[in-house]
C-alpha cells in the first residue's frame, strides 16, 4: 500500500531563511505528488504538483519542489520565507484509478521568527 | 463561483446523536471526497464517489454512511455518534479520472460530547 512520510512534526525558522521539508513516499507504480498548504483554520490549498515530465516543479508563493525516484522523495523548497508563510504542509500521493484516492503525510507545521 | 462550500462550519453533538454534513461544488466535479483530519494524523479518506449515484469506501468508512444523489452535492452521514469522531471533517472535488488536483471545502468543526 502506498504511504507518504513526513519526517519533521516542527520546523522554525527565521524570516528571510531558506526552508526545506521533507517529504518520503511509498508507491509501486509512477506516483502523482501534491503539497498542499493549510492556514489556521482554513481548507487546503494546493502549492505545486508532479505528474511527470521535469523532476523540479514550480508552484505558487515560491514554492518548488524536487521529485527524486532514486530517493523516493519530493521535498519542498522555498529560498526566502516569509512570516505569512507560516501554516501546516502536507505532501500527499495520488493514485492512478481507484478513485484518484490521495494518502497524505501527517503534516509539518512551519513556525517563522520574525 | 463558490468552488467547494461546507454546511455547518461548527457542530457539537451528543453521544448517540445523528446529524449529516452537505458539501456542495460548483465547478462541476466528477469525483467528491470526504476526509477527517485528527492532529498528528493528516488527512485520511473516509468515503469518496466517482459520479452521481456512486459511493464507495475509503480508509476509516465506519461509523459513517454517504450519498450523492445530485452530482453538486456529497452528504456524510453520522448515524449513531461518538466521541471518536470528534475531528475536523473536510469535503474535496476532482475534475475526473485525469491527473488533476482535488480542490477542497474549508471544513466542518466537529466535537462529540
Amino acid at each position: 500500500a502506498q504511504s507518504v512520510t513526513q519526517p519533521d512534526i516542527h520546523i522554525t525558522v527565521s524570516e528571510g531563511a531558506s526552508l526545506e521539508l521533507r517529504c518520503n513516499y511509498s508507491y509501486g507504480a509512477t506516483p502523482y505528488l501534491f503539497w498542499y498548504v493549510q492556514s489556521p483554520g482554513q481548507g487546503l490549498q494546493l502549492l505545486l504538483k508532479y505528474f511527470s515530465g521535469d523532476t523540479l516543479v514550480q508552484g505558487i508563493k515560491g514554492f518548488e519542489a524536487e521529485f527524486k525516484r532514486s530517493q523516493s522523495s519530493f521535498n519542498l523548497r522555498k529560498p526566502s520565507v516569509h512570516w505569512s508563510d507560516a501554516a501546516e504542509y502536507f505532501c500527499a500521493v495520488g493514485l492512478t484509478g481507484g478513485g484518484n484516492k490521495l494518502t497524505f503525510g501527517t503534516g509539518t507545521q512551519l513556525k517563522v521568527e520574525l | 463561483n463558490a468552488g467547494v462550500t461546507q454546511t455547518p462550519k461548527f457542530r457539537v453533538l451528543k453521544t448517540g446523536q445523528s446529524m449529516t454534513l452537505l458539501c456542495a461544488q460548483d465547478m462541476n466535479h466528477e469525483y467528491m471526497y470526504w476526509y477527517r483530519q485528527d492532529p498528528g494524523m493528516g488527512l485520511r479518506l473516509i468515503h469518496y464517489s466517482v459520479g452521481e449515484g456512486t459511493t464507495a469506501k475509503g480508509e476509516v468508512p465506519d461509523g459513517y454512511n454517504v450519498s450523492r444523489l445530485k452530482k453538486q452535492n456529497f452528504l456524510l452521514g453520522l448515524e449513531s455518534a461518538a466521541p471518536s469522531q470528534t475531528s475536523v471533517y473536510f469535503c474535496a472535488s476532482k475534475l475526473d479520472q485525469s491527473y488533476n488536483e482535488q480542490f477542497f471545502g474549508p471544513g466542518t468543526r466537529l466535537t462529540v460530547l
